[in-house]
């Protein structure tokens, strides 16, 4: 999978919006821009996903660059249940179906 | 709909026995993924299961794990002669398909603690 660059932390205050940047410059055409999320002691949650468009669901939204070389994940509101580890992620057709390749992430506090 | 089920939630074990992680996919998912989270660092990917075939496997170290996934029942990850290394959370994932498009639903893995 192609790297991705994601700062190791960010700060926010609670009911504010976040947002969360990638960076991933070396993203070929077809592949996909994965986000997930990890809350203490809990397994990885899938967030959002998109090609080029930008994307909304009920959890947050994606921002996807024109040139796709970069990415971010925007929290509207934030709440403390939003303090999690961030990953971004990169899954291309060459490793369709397997793994997901997870980086450092963003390790997300939220201020009361 | 239930989520991903994995048990026991944790699970000690002394050196040179065996362990034995179960994983039940979300209901519809015939695709199985499990990870290992060392301490300290990020999730990496071990293998990944279809019903009754394993697809990848090259996460997964060479000697001492095994994992199934049985035409019936719960996909297993088993780990024999465990040791200290071997201390980790694994989790589990599952997805209906295949392909660049498709999330992964995990668990809230297995915490194994070799004493």
């Amino acid at each position: 999978d192609a790297k991705t660059t994601q700062p190791n932390s960010m700060e926010s205050n609670e009911e504010e919006p976040v947002h969360l940047p990638c960076n991933h410059s070396t993203i070929s055409g077809t592949d996909y821009i994965h986000w997930y999320r990890q809350l203490p002691s809990q397994g990885p949650e899938y967030v959002i996903h998109g090609l080029t468009s930008n994307v909304n669901n009920r959890m947050a939204s994606l921002a996807i660059a024109e040139d796709r070389k970069s990415s971010t994940l925007i929290l509207h509101r934030a709440t403390l249940r939003d303090a999690a580890v961030y990953y971004c992620i990169l899954r291309d057709v060459d490793n369709a179906g397997n793994m997901l390749t997870f980086g450092g992430g963003t390790r997300l506090m939220v201020k009361p | 709909n239930a989520g991903v089920m994995q048990n026991p939630r944790h699970l000690v074990r002394r050196r040179g026995q065996e362990a034995r992680l179960r994983c039940s996919p979300m209901k519809g998912h015939s695709h199985v993924y499990w990870y290992r989270q060392l301490p300290e660092e990020g999730l990496k990917f071990m293998v990944y299961l279809q019903k009754e075939n394993i697809i990848d496997e090259s996460g997964m170290p060479k000697e001492r794990f095994s994992a199934e996934f049985p035409k019936e029942g719960p996909s297993i990850l088993r780990i024999q002669q465990v040791v200290r290394g071997d201390s980790a959370a694994y989790f589990c994932a599952s997805s209906p398909h295949t392909g660049t498009n498709q999330p992964q639903h995990f668990g809230d893995g297995t915490r194994l603690s070799i004493l």
